[in-house]
């Protein structure tokens, strides 16, 4: 089954504490993506990568770190630094010449006490 | 002003129904329309996506776009409880992989049996 995975899909941790997202896809696609869901606002864009190795910021980005190593593998890191970590973290992939076309995994909740 | 408005709802209609979702933008480059169902606690899936103006339509779906009015709608027909959902719609200026996806806030409709 092709297809988006993260893990997992409730994940609790203490303030001050880093936490890493898992994202893996085997679709062979070359893009992926990290997006926040917040109650109230549409899906906003953490970061994205096009290729191995290489990876933007989108429009909020500010206490999120990610990695390219591979192809099918986009693991998010929230740092301590982010203000208001507690959301929904949805990771997307897609063809390069396709970003309408987006795939997104099942999501992770997040929540920060 | 948000770049897209979208009415959060939520929204009813009984079973049979024909149910309108709209959204509304600013930015005249938006050339990429698509809609997004997302069921609860689930990642979004991509539902319809329309290039430039005109209607388009797949089985009980139709989506509609008036660029002159930077309008869009997405029109469901004989719904079904199995339609209860947020839609988002979203919107991009290309089909580029380093171009992002601007959402709107989502419609949470229930269609009741």
């Amino acid at each position: 089954d092709g297809g988006i995975t993260q893990s997992p899909k409730y994940l609790f941790r203490k303030e001050g504490q880093n936490v890493t997202l898992s994202c893996e896809q085997n679709l062979n696609h070359d893009a992926m993506y990290w997006y926040r869901q917040d109650p109230g606002q549409g899906l906003r864009l953490i970061y994205y990568s096009q290729i191995v190795n290489d990876f933007q910021k989108g429009d909020i980005a500010e206490g999120y770190s990610v990695s390219r190593e591979k192809k099918e593998s986009f693991p998010l890191t929230v740092t301590s630094a982010q203000k208001n970590p507690t959301a929904f973290y949805l990771c997307a992939s897609s063809w390069d010449r396709m970003n309408y076309e987006q795939y997104f995994g099942p999501g992770t909740r997040l929540t920060v006490t | 002003q948000k770049e897209v408005e979208q009415d959060p709802g939520p929204l009813s209609v009984p079973e049979g129904a024909i149910v309108s979702l709209n959204c509304t933008y600013s930015n005249s480059a938006f050339q990429y329309f698509m809609w997004y169902r997302q069921y609860s606690r689930k990642g979004p899936e991509l539902l319809m996506y329309t290039y430039s103006s005109g209607n388009k339509e797949d089985g009980r779906f139709t989506a509609q776009v008036d660029k002159s009015s930077k309008y869009i709608s997405l029109f469901i027909r004989d719904s079904q409880p199995s339609d209860s959902a947020t839609y988002l719609c979203a919107m991009s200026a290309t089909n580029f992989g380093n171009e992002k996806l601007t959402f709107g806030t989502g419609t949470r409709l229930t269609i009741i049996p």
